[in-house]
Order: structure tokens, then sequence, then C-alpha cells
């Protein structure tokens, strides 16, 4: 099945220690969003690819990257996490996040980041 | 930037019974609305969206319905199930971007008890 899959579902990490998440994709979907999401909260958006451009929110953290080597993956960096991080990490995708007929996203399951 | 708030923050039902949560945006650009359901474990599920040349959309026991006057739109699940416990978001597009990006509400926690 077609699906946006994230790796591992669980991290452990140590403060300032440089972490890496991981999303791949099989919908072929040009655009793929990271998402933040802290305990009782809504999804924050952090930044998103179309194709290779990279588009950041203007409030994200520089603590925060992110790279597309090919259409299928993403990855997130967190170059010194702090315990402020620790959340779950939504990856999402979509065809074409500019059009009105294609921009539904289809979320990943998450991976939760614990720093301690 | 767009504003989106839900309400209420919890819903408790009993099984068979209506649930109703709303929303409410402030950019009147907006115009696409999705509802996710999130559940532990399953990351966010899209149960059902709404574009804003519409006014109501319904999937078996599911609807949303579309004010753009009012900027406000809702969720209706009629003859709720245990299996609807969830924490469900709604969103909306932020109008003055060109890709999508979707303002979420701070979330519903919906129990439904058997």
């Amino acid at each position: 099945d077609a699906m946006v899959i994230q790796n591992p579902r669980y991290q452990v990490t140590q403060f300032g220690k440089p972490v890496t998440l991981s999303c791949s994709q099989t919908l072929n979907h040009n655009v793929m969003y990271w998402y933040q999401q802290k305990s009782s909260q809504a999804p924050k958006l952090l930044f998103h690819y179309y194709d290779k451009d990279f588009n950041n929110e203007a409030d994200t953290p520089d603590n925060f990257q992110s790279r597309r080597p090919n259409t299928s993956f993403c990855f997130l960096d967190i170059r010194s996490p702090g315990l402020g991080d620790a959340a779950m990490y939504l990856c999402a995708t979509s065809r074409d996040g500019r059009s009105l007929l294609y921009n539904e996203q289809f979320f990943g399951p998450g991976t939760r980041l614990t720093v301690l | 930037g767009e504003n989106v708030e839900q309400h209420p923050s919890t819903l408790s039902v009993q099984e068979g019974d209506s649930a109703v949560i709303k929303c409410t945006y402030s950019d009147s650009a907006s115009n696409y609305f999705p509802w996710y359901k999130q559940e532990l474990g399953k990351g966010s599920q899209l149960i059902i969206d709404i574009r804003s040349n519409v006014g109501e959309k319904k999937d078996q026991r599911i609807a949303v319905t579309l004010n753009k006057t009012a900027k406000h739109f809702s969720l209706h699940i009629t003859e709720t199930q245990p299996e609807d416990s969830a924490v469900y978001f709604c969103a909306a597009t932020d109008g003055g971007t060109s890709y999508g990006k979707l303002t979420f509400g701070q979330g519903t926690i919906l129990t439904v008890h058997p």
C-alpha cells in the first residue's frame, strides 16, 4: 500500500546530541512537510519541500534542518536537541500543495522524540 | 497569518449519540478545511475535508459543514461508537501561501462511552 513511513517510531537522545528522523513515501508526492507536535498541542509546521525547493517557516529555530535527497525521502536533523524539543514529529506529503484539487496532506505515524 | 480556534477541547458522549466539534478561522482566503483523527500510535488520519466551493459534505456517519460568511466549519459524527474515541483536529489552509500550509486547531478529545 502506498503510504508515508517514519523511522524510528520512538527515538531517545541525549541533550545536545544530534539526531536524525527519517520519512519516506511511496505516493510520489511533490511536497513533503515536517510538523512538530508537543503534548496536548496542535501540530506546528516546521518546514516543507516542494520538490527540491526548501521552505522554512519564519519561526522555526536554526537548530532544525532538513534534507530531501530524492522524491521519496526526507530527513529532519536536530543539531543540538534541548529538553524543549521533546515532541512528536510528524511527516506529511501532498501531491501539490498549491492545487485545491491535490492539496490533501497524508500523514505518517510520527516519531516520538525523548530528550534526556 | 491564519488562526484556527477549535471547541470544545473535550467532549464526552454516550454510544449512539451525536458529537459536534466546531472551528473558526480568521483568513477569509482559506479554501480547504480538513479534519484529522489522531489515535495513539496511528498518526493523523484524514477523515473528511471540505473545500470552499461547497457548504456541506457527508460520508456515512461523518459530515462537515462550512459557513464562509461566518468563517466557521463543524464536524458532525452521528451514531457514535467507542472506536470513534480519539483526538480530532480541524485545520485550514493559509490562503496567503502557495503550498497548502495547514494551520490546526487545538484539538478535541472525544470519548464515546459504551
